[in-house]
């Protein structure tokens, strides 16, 4: 199976700050037929389930403001929040869907300091 | 679009349990479907998952042979089928969708429907 390391597992930032997650997998997840990152973020708020954010690693889900980026290829991968929102306040998941079992990481929780 | 989860039930180990997805708002046999869970406090875990027509499922390691994901696309409903259920089963289990465009990319999710496993 593919492992998903996320870190770090919790991050306080202030409001209007940028916020970083990483994701690490364990192996590549860039696809060579289609140069594509098979590879998800969710946002998960207390008593949710989660929501779509960012898909194929870097494209952003319809209705997702663009503070919220995906950046990186192969085995390391990267969320940004350019400007924090106390909205924002969530855990925050990667998922490969490269192959199954399609892995979640372990989710960072972010808060505002 | 909706998904509403239900079947969710305290049961005793070694019992089963059979969950279901009732869809709507799409043309449900257009899509793939995914079941993932959530332990109490804990992060995700992937499940299952079915193709549009049902011939192909895929299963996370741990429940291959306990769970069994099926779709009746007449009824626009996804179920799970649970048996020799442990304590470790007890999760929040999330129906989600997959994209038109790539079915894995889980992109509308209902609310969960919570199992709990324990004498």
């Amino acid at each position: 199976d593919i492992v998903m390391t996320q870190s770090p597992d919790s991050l306080a930032v202030s409001l209007g700050e940028r916020a970083t997650i990483n994701c690490k997998s364990s192996q590549s997840v860039l696809h060579s037929s289609n140069n594509k990152n098979f590879l998800t973020w969710y946002q998960q708020k207390p008593g949710q389930p989660p929501k779509l954010l960012i898909y194929w690693a870097s494209t952003r889900e319809s209705g997702v403001p663009d503070r919220f980026s995906g950046s990186g290829s192969g085995t390391d991968f990267t969320l940004t929040i350019s400007s924090l929102q106390a909205e924002d306040v969530a855990v925050y998941y990667c998922q490969q869907y490269y192959i199954t079992p399609h892995t979640f990481g372990q989710g960072t929780k972010l808060e505002i300091k | 679009v909706q998904l509403v989860e239900s079947g969710g039930a305290l049961v005793q180990p070694g019992g089963s349990l059979r969950l279901s997805c009732a869809a709507s708002g799409f043309t449900f046999s257009n899509y793939w479907m995914s079941w993932v869970r959530q332990s109490p406090g804990k992060g995700l875990e992937w499940v299952a998952n079915i193709k549009q027509d049902g011939r192909e499922k895929y299963y996370v390691d741990s429940e291959k042979g306990r769970f069994t994901i099926s779709r009746d696309n007449a009824k626009n409903s996804l179920d799970l089928q649970m048996n020799s259920l442990r304590a470790e089963d007890t999760a929040v289990y999330y129906c989600a969708r997959g994209r038109d465009t790539y079915g894995f990319i889980l992109d509308y999710w209902g609310q969960g429907t919570l199992v709990t496993v324990s004498s």
